[in-house]
């Protein structure tokens, strides 16, 4: 079974450029889940979205960061304009609505902003 | 304080050993407890989810004192393979988790 897929696996770009982030959830989840992971920070949860619809994204940073879910297999996350402390692991997990709340993770896209 | 607090380690345990981490929470309505294993340069995967009456999976159990707000991990016959960083996680709101910054084990032979 396919697990989550996420594009690309690495960026790397110069500051002041637009990142988008891309991610295909597992097939039937219900749950879409954007994080960002760095050493000083750890894991921290950005956005989720329920049925392609944001639910909490008090965790986005500021207004640079833009996420969307167009369809149940489809979400990306734009970063707007990009900057050096921008760098970071970005995951994607998805889950079911099942009340057992098991997320599953994406590869990750490792990015770094210059 | 952290909503959800381990030791970084490292943990250094021989092979064979059995070896436990913890793990505290500050949400005493937190509801649903996990325990992801992540390699290096890789993405967390679930190891546990963690039950009130404690659960195991071969040589791995997991553990949950809601008294004392805080969950375990114990591995036993510790593999080389074993050698990770471990996070535990925690619902603060219906799906939506926070992780605690992980416990690094090496195990070595």
């Amino acid at each position: 079974d396919a697990g989550v897929i996420q594009s690309p696996r690495h960026e790397v770009t110069e500051m002041g450029q637009e990142v988008t982030l891309r991610c295909k959830p597992i097939s039937g989840h219900d749950y879409l889940f954007w994080y960002r992971q760095t050493m000083m920070r750890g894991l921290e949860l950005l956005i989720y979205f329920n049925n392609n619809v944001p639910i909490d994204d008090s965790g986005m940073p500021e207004d640079r960061f833009s996420a969307k879910m167009p369809n149940a297999s489809f979400s990306t996350l734009k970063i707007q304009p990009s900057e050096p402390r921008d760098s970071a692991v970005y995951f994607c997990a998805s889950s079911w609505a099942d009340g057992k709340n098991e997320q599953y993770f994406g590869p990750g896209t490792r990015l770094t902003v210059t | 304080r952290k909503e959800v607090e381990q030791d970084p380690g490292p943990f250094n345990v021989p092979e064979g050993a059995t070896v436990a981490f913890n793990c505290t929470y500050s949400n005493s309505a937190s509801q649903s407890f996990f325990w992801y294993r992540q390699d290096c340069r890789k993405e967390p995967k679930l190891l546990m989810s963690v039950y009130s009456s404690g659960n195991e999976d071969g040589r791995f159990t997991a553990q949950l004192n809601r008294a004392s707000q805080y969950i375990s991990l114990l591995i036993r016959d510790s593999k080389l393979s074993d050698s990770a960083t471990y996070l535990c996680a925690v619902t603060t709101g219906f799906q939506k988790l926070v992780f605690g910054t992980g416990t690094r084990l090496l195990v070595s032979p």
